[in-house]
This record gives C-alpha cells, structure tokens and sequence, in this order.
C-alpha cells in the first residue's frame, strides 16, 4: 500500500518493549485531544482520547498523558507489537471546534 | 457494521483537469467530514456537514473545490481544475450525532489523487 508519510519523525522499538510516543500541541485553549493510528493505506483509526480535566487515561495496552503546563501529550503503548507498526497522529480541539491534527510520528517495531 | 466506503481509491490525472470523489459514510451518521491529507502531514479538515447543511467550510478552497451532500447521505468532493499541489489522500469520514470533535469519527480508506 502507499505510504502515509516519507520524511515523519520515526520511532523503532523491539517487539515486546514499551513505546512513548510525544506531542507538542499548540493551543493553549483546546481541551479535547486524540491520538490516531494511520496504517499505509488506510485511513485514521481513533485510539483513545482525553479531556483537559484529567492528566491521564488508560485504555488497552495504551495510556494517553496530558501536560498542560507545557502543551505535551504522549501515548504510551505496552508492549508493543508488530501491528502497532503504523504513522500515530496527535489531533486538538479547542472549544467544541473542528479537530486539528499534528505531524505525525512514524512507529516501527522490530520484531 | 459497514464503514465508511470512498472511491475510487486511486486516481491520476493532469493539472487542469477536473476530478470528484465519492464517500458513503456509515449508516445513520448525521454528520460527514472530507480531509486533505498531503504526504508526510496529518488531515486536514475541508468542509463539515451535518446532515445536508455545511457546518464549517472556512479551509475550502472555493475557488476550485466544492462539495455536497444533497440527500444527507453520499458526498461528493470535486475539483476544477485541478493543480499539482492538490495531490494528496483525500479522506471522508463521519460520526454519529452533532459535529462537536468529542464524537468518534470514523474514516474510509481515502482517495489518493496524484495530478500531473
């Protein structure tokens, strides 16, 4: 399939181990965030989300951490497997508005 | 649940050119999304509807792009005419209820436009 992005940011782990994966956002107002996972030639796929009342939330084998202070969120994936292989996407919402994705970061798990 | 179908899922064409793409979101989702993804970027948002009525259109290029929802249902997404810097996936995606962003949107597989 094609490829989602050629020149992201790339993160590889061994299968097994843990992952983090960072996020700077860039308005101070938004209070509704999501991460995205993107497999090649498919399209975004929700994966836990979090509101800017809680500093963290954990789902299946993911935890999403928010930092207000400085604007970061980080997913946190436990032990990573060949199909979290995919582009994660970081997405912001101030204020009820339409959402606003980030970069992207490339996560490539070496098995 | 079937999801959120778009075609066609590959499309080539010149600069100058015309082109429309074709999305059926998910049953029973009221609201309906199309997005430009360009490679190496995350989506983002063209135009919103809920229902048959445009939510948000303000990063629609008009002067080229047009969308519309007639029935509440299928879109469709078109370009006239077409530049290089169109070439992109164009996502379709849709969710349930109101388009407040705290709604899961689902997305299709995307059209990847390569113009020439």
């Amino acid at each position: 399939g094609e490829s989602v992005g050629l020149h992201l940011p790339t993160l590889s782990v061994q299968e097994g181990d843990n992952s983090i994966i960072n996020c700077a956002y860039s308005n101070s107002a938004s209070d509704y965030f999501i991460w995205y996972k993107q497999e090649s030639g498919k399209g975004p796929q929700f994966i836990i989300d979090i509101r800017s009342n809680m500093d963290k939330r954990q789902g299946q084998r993911v935890t999403v951490l928010l930092n207000k202070t400085v604007k970061h969120l980080s997913l946190q994936i436990a032990a990573t497997q060949p199909g979290d292989s995919a582009v994660y996407f970081c997405a912001e919402s101030p204020g009820n508005t339409p959402l606003v994705f980030g970069k992207g970061t490339r996560l490539s798990v070496i098995a | 649940e079937a999801g959120v179908a778009q075609s066609p899922r590959y499309k080539i064409i010149e600069k100058r050119q015309s082109v429309a793409f074709w999305c059926n979101p998910i049953s029973g989702h009221a609201t309906l999304y199309w997005y430009q993804q360009i490679l190496g970027q995350g989506p983002k948002l063209l135009i919103q509807f809920q229902n048959n009525g445009v939510v948000d259109d303000s990063q629609l290029p008009k002067d080229r792009f047009s969308a519309e929802r007639l029935k509440g249902v299928d879109s469709t997404l078109k370009i006239q005419p077409a530049k290089l810097e169109d070439s992109a996936v164009y996502l379709c995606a849709s969710s349930f209820i109101t388009s407040g962003p705290t709604n899961e949107q689902f997305f299709g597989p995307g059209t990847r436009l390569t113009v020439l």
